[in-house]
């Protein structure tokens, strides 16, 4: 069946560093893929999606491609803050109105 | 629009108790979700509708859950009788069955001792 794969947290950067959350997928289909957002106490928001191959999601500094080549959709924030610290979690869906099936979720501690 | 909202946001019982979770989707949306996130699990879907149909439940842990969805503003989570391994934090999510992307609730926050 269809999964999604995250690398393994937690990731610990200072404030204005580089980031790379890794993500791939297995899809029998043409998925949507998606990132959500987690911050602590709260419901997952979503925070950028992309429907096709090549299309880049981007929202809030964050950026992913969808790859079809490689299946990934990484996720990359060039200069992170405190801010961001949450827990990200990638997803995709087929579009026959399933649901959402998620990676196990990476936690982002960004320090000062 | 409110968003998802989800009652209550915490939740403390007594094992073996029945306890009753509640979501009101966002209007307009034909998709709902149940889903269940554990430190050890993670994020786990449990069930979910499209129309107010129970499309899958595989993911329902046993016969003590139970969902339902009378109308397309309203649906429960039912467990009867709770256990301790219950305690997580179950959220429930809603989208446009054609968009794909769903949206969540603040979650409930359910401690079973």
């Amino acid at each position: 069946g269809d999964s999604v794969t995250q690398m393994e947290g937690p990731v610990t950067l200072s404030e204005e560093a580089f980031l790379t959350i890794n993500c791939t997928y297995t899809a029998t289909g043409y998925p949507s893929l998606f990132w959500y957002v987690q911050y602590p106490g709260e419901g997952l928001q979503l925070l950028l999606k992309a429907t096709k191959a090549d299309d880049k999601g981007s929202n809030k500094g964050f950026e992913a491609t969808y790859r079809k080549e490689t299946t990934s959709f990484h996720l990359e924030k060039g200069s992170v803050q405190v801010s961001d610290s949450a827990v990200y979690f990638c997803a995709l869906s087929d579009h026959g109105g399933t649901a959402l099936i998620f990676g196990k979720g990476t936690t982002l501690s960004v320090s000062s | 629009d409110a968003g998802v909202i989800q009652s209550p946001r915490h939740e403390v019982t007594e094992m073996g108790q029945e306890v009753t979770l509640r979501c009101k989707p966002i209007s307009g949306h034909n998709s709902l979700f149940w889903y269940r996130q554990t430190m050890m699990r993670g994020l786990e879907l449990l069930i979910y509708f499209n129309n107010n149909v129970p499309i899958d439940d595989s993911g329902m842990p046993e016969d003590r859950f139970s969902a339902k969805m009378p109308n397309a503003s309203f649906s429960t989570l039912k467990i009867q009788p709770s256990e301790p391994r219950d305690s997580a934090v179950y959220f429930c999510a809603s989208s446009f069955r054609g968009a794909a992307e769903a949206f969540f609730g603040q979650g409930t926050r359910l401690t079973v001792v």
